[in-house]
């Protein structure tokens, strides 16, 4: 089945660091690859996306690119605020098969946090 | 604005009850979904529904039970046969597309707690 393996968390950096999460998944079709975020005590909120290989998802200074050779959905960020210290899931959405349609896989979520 | 509400943001039952979330959308988006998050485990789904009147399990339905006479909701019952209550719910809803996949937008979550 269906799978999303995220970097093990928690990462812990300082203002103004780089970041990259790892994100690498299984699937049995085309995905679309998705990349979410969730604030303390709040619900997730769409990120990023990304529909197909070589695809690049942005926002908010974030990227990610869909690498189907290496099935990979990489997150990362140029300069990091304490503002994006959160949670960050990875996940896909695979159209193959009929009911499956619109399901999403998460990975287990990496949490960030970042120090002045 | 449009959106999804989940009611209330906290609650609390006593074991042996059974309780009903509340998610209301007006996204107009035929698609609901209702996930189960534990520390350190990331989103289970529970059950959804792709048009009214229509649900399907998903991969932790036991203990749960869900409805869908309206397009813009979609409560979600958890029964005193489910084992281990306490957790974050979470509804989202999405466009509904065959052979495509869509993002999914989340409502605020209920924390429900069971002693």
């Amino acid at each position: 089945g269906d799978s999303v393996t995220q970097m093990e968390g928690p990462v812990t950096l300082s203002e103004e660091a780089f970041l990259t999460i790892n994100c690498t998944y299984t699937a049995t079709g085309y995905p679309s690859l998705f990349w979410y975020v969730q604030y303390p005590g709040e619900g997730l909120q769409l990120l990023l996306k990304a529909t197909k290989a070589d695809d690049k998802g942005s926002n908010k200074g974030f990227e990610a690119t869909y690498r189907k050779e290496t099935t990979s959905f990489h997150l990362e960020k140029g300069s990091v605020q304490v503002s994006d210290s959160a949670v960050y899931f990875c996940a896909l959405s695979d159209p193959a098969g009929g009911t499956s349609y619109g399901k999403l896989t998460f990975g287990q979520g990496t949490i960030l946090t970042v120090h002045p | 604005d449009g959106g999804i509400t989940q009611s209330p943001k906290y609650l609390f039952r006593k074991e042996g009850q059974n309780v009903t979330l509340s998610c209301e959308q007006n996204l107009n988006h035929d698609a609901m979904y209702w996930y189960r998050q534990d520390p350190g485990q990331g989103l289970r789904l529970i059950y959804y529904s792709q048009i009214v009147n229509d649900f399907q399990k998903g991969d932790i339905a036991e203990g749960y039970s869900v409805s869908r006479e309206k397009k813009e909701s979609f409560p979600l019952t958890v029964t005193s046969a489910q084992k281990n209550p306490t957790a974050f719910y979470l509804c989202a809803s999405s466009i509904r597309g065959q052979g495509k996949s869509y993002e999914q937008y989340f409502g605020p979550g209920t924390r429900l707690t069971v002693t």
